[in-house]
């Protein structure tokens, strides 16, 4: 079972700021078969990246995945006020499908 | 524009069993390239995958909750249902519903999610 560690916990930025939240498996996932979601309070997550470094529909160019086999990483290139939201990551390389614990993003 | 939308009780009584159902609207559930699955997120935690279902019936799920867990699917309806049975105060989270992406035979990335229902365990 491949466990997902999302460091930092938390990120304290300002807008205009560079954002880079990571994410490390236990062990490979098998190439790029990592998923990036944003969640905002009260709100369902949304797909953000898919197959490592592909934006979801309607995604804007700020937001970025890099990385493959154990270690990823999320870049949004300048924080605008409605990126401050929890992150995580999700693995779908193999059965079971788990989350990392998520990054929080917060207005410093 | 694809919704879905999950429905159920909202309180159940520990030692039974929780079940939720998720219409899909805008879109066929028989779609070939999708699977249909169930993610959940205890109150202030983080988000935990329960299972996921294809329109033929073929299922994954979370090994932890296997042994508790059904989703079914009923294609006439457009709708894919959870039963997680035996249920505890540790179950209670709001449930997700969400389409997701297959390739090869696997379910990949959740494109679409419902709003999410609380689920609140408690007699």
């Amino acid at each position: 079972e491949i466990v997902l560690t999302q460091s930092p916990g938390t990120l304290s930025l300002s807008p205009g700021e560079r954002a880079t939240l990571s994410c490390r498996a236990s062990q490979s996932v098998g190439g790029s078969y990592l998923a990036w979601y944003q969640q905002k309070p009260g709100q369902a997550p949304r797909l953000l990246i898919y197959g490592e470094s592909s934006r979801a529909t309607g995604i804007p160019d700020r937001f970025s995945g890099s990385g493959s086999g154990t270690d990823f990483t999320l870049t949004i290139s300048r924080l605008e006020p409605e990126d401050f939201a929890v992150y995580y990551c999700q693995h779908y390389g193999s059965s079971p499908f788990a989350f990392g614990g998520g990054t929080k993003v917060e207005i410093k | 524009q694809l919704q879905l939308q999950e429905s159920g009780p909202g309180l159940v009584k520990p030692s039974e069993t929780l079940s939720l159902t998720c219409t899909v609207s805008g879109g066929s559930i028989t779609g070939s390239s999708y699977y249909w699955g169930w993610i959940r997120q205890p109150p202030g935690k983080g988000l935990e995958w329960i299972g996921s279902i294809y329109y033929s019936g073929s299922t994954y799920y979370n090994p932890p909750l296997k042994s508790r867990v059904t989703i079914s699917v009923d294609t006439s309806k457009n709708q894919f249902s959870l039963k997680l049975s035996s249920v505890t105060a540790a179950d209670t989270a709001v449930y997700y519903c969400a389409r997701q992406v297959k390739s090869g035979a696997w379910p990949r990335w959740s494109d679409y999610w419902g709003h999410g229902t609380l689920v609140t365990v408690s007699s």
